[in-house]
């Protein structure tokens, strides 16, 4: 599975847009980019995800750059309780349909009042 | 109620105790995972299983076993705990083969002295 490369942290002024990047270059055609974040030592959440296009949801925004090498994943007004940890992560569905999720160390992105 | 719950949420034993962690899910999902967590790190995958005929080693199995009593219902075993075990452990659950979207419980910490 590819590897990802995020920063160590990242400070964002509340209200701000908050735009987390990550690094895939080695991801393979069939691999997606994926995004958790994690708020202080609870369970990871499911943010977003996606292949090829951008995508958006109620949470966030992620932009996939053409050659897929890298992403962003975009919060458009950061909150307080944004303050977390985001994995950015590269799933491949295999042909069984098995897959592991790889987390690394993420982003710690602090909201600053 | 939560989804996916875990028992106990906290937990001190001694070296060489056997302890056992309980998760629980009301999704239906087939497919649960039990990961690890040490501070200021991201997740290992301990073990998962697709349902309930299926078990697989993760990346970190050593000294673990675990057990799908049910649909629903998936437990983590250490039979002698040693300090280095000492972690976050987190419970999973995902809907079908072809996503990489989890559902987490909110963790047992556990604590071997």
């Amino acid at each position: 599975d590819a590897k990802t490369t995020q920063p160590t942290s990242m400070d964002c002024a509340e209200g701000r847009a908050a735009n987390l990047p990550c690094n895939h270059s080695t991801i393979s055609g069939n691999e997606y980019v994926y995004w958790y974040r994690q708020i202080h030592s609870q369970g990871p959440q499911y943010i977003i995800h996606g292949l090829k296009n951008n995508e958006t949801n109620e949470m966030a925004s992620l932009i996939i750059t053409e050659d897929r090498k890298s992403s962003t994943l975009i919060l458009p007004h950061a909150t307080l309780r944004d303050t977390a940890v985001y994995y950015c992560i590269v799933v491949k569905y295999s042909g069984a349909g098995s897959y592991q999720l790889t987390f690394g160390k993420g982003t710690k992105l602090s909201v600053i009042p | 109620d939560a989804d996916v719950t875990q028992t106990p949420r906290n937990r001190i034993t001694k070296t060489g105790k056997r302890i056992m962690l309980e998760c629980s899910q009301t999704k239906g999902h087939d497919r649960m995972y039990w990961y690890r967590q040490d501070p200021g790190l991201g997740l290992q995958l301990i073990y998962y299983s697709f349902d309930v005929k299926d078990i697989n080693k993760g990346e970190i199995s050593d000294g673990y076993s675990v057990s799908r009593q049910a649909q629903a219902k998936f437990s983590l075993s250490l039979e002698s705990a040693i300090p280095n075990q000492t972690a976050l452990y987190f419970c999973a659950t995902s809907g079908s083969a072809n996503t990489g979207e989890l559902f987490f419980g909110e963790g047992s910490r556990l604590t071997v002295l």
